[in-house]
């Protein structure tokens, strides 16, 4: 089974700290994806990327950089976190197109962030 | 662009009840579709796929059927348990922009005994 982990299921954390979450695949996925869930706007995705140092900024890029120095780990950081950035945060990975059986998503169980 | 509607919740229904929860797309190609599903305090399982028109997912008593004239990818289920009680996402996969997810705002499930 492919299986999704992220460093923390709960997390508090202050106004303007700097603030690291991780997450890990184990089936090889080229394709990794952080998203953030609220209430009444489903997923919204902030960076994916498809290879190992290489980025690109989804809808909501702002407030928020990634860094992928390994092809199995996908880190998201919030530079100076805000209330506004309180959330859940879902990291996801899949195959890239024409490789694999399928071009699913596979998510962590996901993080949940409180930024007081 | 791509987006992805489906029904507003919450939706409340009887044990063993029929469920449907609609979802309609808008794509600029030829997408494959998904439902997921989220259980409290979890993070998003796929339930089931369709990759081209009239494909029919299915998992767990689940189907939704991939109708390109209608643009929709309906979930049904004939009798629904409390187990199923769960957030029910809907989303698609724009192979134009390299496997990126559009995913609909979800629905809100509760099955009561």
């Amino acid at each position: 089974d492919v299986k999704v982990t992220q460093s923390s299921r709960y997390l508090v954390k202050r106004t303007g700290e700097k603030v690291f979450l991780e997450c890990v695949q184990d089936m090889d996925h080229e394709n990794m994806f952080w998203y953030r869930q609220d209430p009444g706007l489903g997923l919204r995705l902030i960076y994916f990327s498809y290879d190992v140092k290489m980025k690109e900024k989804g809808d909501i890029p702002e407030g928020y950089s990634v860094s992928r120095e390994k092809k199995e780990r996908f880190s998201l950081i919030l530079e100076s976190a805000s209330t506004n950035q309180t959330s859940m945060y879902l990291c996801a990975s899949s195959f890239p197109l024409g490789g694999g059986s399928t071009d699913t998503q596979y998510f962590g169980p996901g993080t949940r962030l409180t930024v007081l | 662009g791509n987006s992805v509607t489906q029904m507003e919740g919450p939706v409340t229904l009887s044990e063993e009840a029929f469920l449907t929860i609609n979802c309609t797309y808008t794509a600029t190609g030829y997408p494959s579709l998904f439902w997921y599903v989220q259980y409290p305090g979890e993070g998003l399982q796929l339930l089931l796929k369709a990759t081209k028109a009239d494909d029919k997912g299915s998992n767990k008593g689940f189907e939704a059927t991939y109708r390109k004239e209608t643009t929709s990818f309906h979930l049904e289920k004939g009798s629904v348990q409390v187990s199923d009680s769960a957030v029910y996402f809907c989303a698609l996969s724009d192979r134009g922009t390299g496997n990126q997810f559009y995913f609909g705002t979800g629905t809100s499930l509760t099955v009561i005994p």
